[in-house]
């Protein structure tokens, strides 16, 4: 089954800088990675995703590259601000008709004013 | 759009008793929806999934007879913890896949707590 390996586990910047959470994956058959912000005591929080048919997709202060290649994808935020601070989790799919995530273990981001 | 409930948010139970959760879809019809569990500072476990109409399919290790799964309509699934005991003390999050059968979209998750 697929296995998701994310870094780091804990990220703290500045607020005006940037943050990247960087994750590798191992079923080459996987086509969709989403990126979840999770909340103390809430729900995740879909905010960004990409297909395999594209290598990178924006949205405003967050991006996501991936190389299908080398089995990794990773996320970039611009410009942090203290409520980017949360838990996120990388996922890809399981190819299959289920359309199953696995998740990655998590990257607490602080971003300190 | 693409919200999605649970109800109750927290739920505290005595050892023993059985506890229902209610995960709903609610601008979104759903065919498919997941039951994931969490403990404090991991990452989200799999339990099962849950198909409209069908039965669920469980993940390896999760007993299907203590987490019993009801997907009775497009919009609500049920989770069942029976015979709680402290050690089902978790964060249980739901989730519904979105019309592309892509996107999961997430509830706000039930803490349950078992004394």
């Amino acid at each position: 089954g697929e296995n998701v390996e994310q870094h780091p586990s804990t990220l703290s910047v500045q607020e005006g800088d940037s943050a990247v959470i960087k994750c590798t994956y191992s079923d080459s058959a996987s086509n969709y990675f989403p990126w979840y912000k999770q909340e103390l005591g809430k729900g995740p929080q879909l905010i960004i995703d990409i297909r395999s048919n594209v290598g990178e997709k924006k949205d405003q202060r967050i991006a996501v590259t991936l190389n299908k290649t080398a089995k990794h994808f990773s996320l970039h935020i611009t410009e942090t601000q203290p409520e980017d601070s949360a838990v996120y989790f990388c996922a890809a799919n399981s190819f299959g008709s289920a359309r199953q995530l696995t998740f990655g273990s998590g990257t607490q981001l602080t971003v300190l004013p | 759009g693409a919200v999605v409930s649970q109800h109750p948010s927290w739920v505290i139970c005595k050892s023993g008793t059985s506890v229902k959760i209610e995960c709903r879809s609610l601008d979104f019809q759903a065919t498919t929806m997941f039951w994931y569990r969490q403990f404090p500072k991991q990452s989200l476990m799999l339990m099962a999934t849950s198909n409209e109409g069908s039965k669920a399919t469980y993940e390896q290790g999760v007993e299907k007879d203590k987490f019993l799964i009801n997907h009775a309509s497009l919009t609500l699934s049920t989770l069942t913890v029976t015979s709680a005991h402290p050690e089902d003390s978790s964060f249980y999050i739901c989730s519904a896949l979105g019309q592309s059968s892509y996107e999961q979209y997430f509830g706000p998750g039930t803490r349950l707590t078992v004394t």
